[in-house]
């Protein structure tokens, strides 16, 4: 079945900083691959996606890049805030339907 | 559109008990996935339903069962509970089958003593 390796599992950036987490994937039929923010006790939130047809998605200061051919994907954040402060989750559709989580990254944004 | 809610929130049982959770879908969504969230091995999905089948399983034990209704909505079962089961139990909905977007539920907290 998918896996999917999620790095780091920490990261620790100042207020204004760029924030980058990297996820390579096992399936090479795998087709959709969304991010999922989660605050501490609440439910993860869909925050981006980016199909095998797309190389990079933007939404105001975070994209999202994908490399088929080395099975990767990574999360950008660009001038990180406080609230940006969160466990970040990649996730792989493979070819059996099922989505295959990262074990997150714990950002943390100093002030 | 009222988001994807959970019942109960919290659950605490003992070994050996079985538990049944809750989950209904946002209006129009007709996918229930769940997954099991613990902090050592992260989410892990569970099954999906879309229109009252069983579209997909997870790698998860027999003790662990599911169904959906002509609603959509969709419960959980866990027979026999043993401490590992301890977890968050999260549902996520989407309007069609084969996870695509999918949008989570505040999760059960069940802890088994």
């Amino acid at each position: 079945g998918e896996n999917v390796e999620q790095h780091p599992s920490t990261l620790s950036v100042q207020e204004g900083d760029s924030a980058v987490i990297k996820c390579t994937y096992s399936d090479s039929a795998s087709n959709y691959f969304p991010w999922y923010k989660q605050e501490l006790g609440k439910r993860p939130q869909l925050i981006i996606d980016i199909r095998s047809n797309v190389g990079e998605k933007k939404d105001q200061r975070i994209a999202v890049t994908l490399n088929k051919t080395a099975k990767h994907f990574s999360l950008h954040i660009t001038e990180t805030q406080p609230e940006d402060s969160a466990v970040y989750f990649c996730a792989a559709r493979g070819s059996n339907y099922k989505l295959t989580f990262g074990k997150g990254t714990l950002l943390t944004v100093n002030p | 559109k009222a988001g994807v809610t959970q019942t109960p929130r919290y659950l605490i049982k003992t070994r050996g008990q079985q538990v049944t959770l809750s989950c209904s879908p946002i209006s129009g969504h007709r996918s229930v996935s769940w997954y099991q969230q613990t902090p050592g091995q992260g989410l892990q999905f569970l099954f999906e339903y879309f229109s009252e089948t069983q579209r997909n399983k997870g790698n998860f034990p027999g003790r662990f069962s599911g169904r959906q209704f002509s609603n959509s909505r969709s419960e959980m079962n866990v027979s026999t509970l043993e401490l590992g089961d301890s977890a968050l139990y999260l549902c996520a909905s989407s309007p069609g089958q084969g996870a695509e977007t999918q949008y989570f539920g505040p999760g059960t907290r069940l802890l088994v003593l």
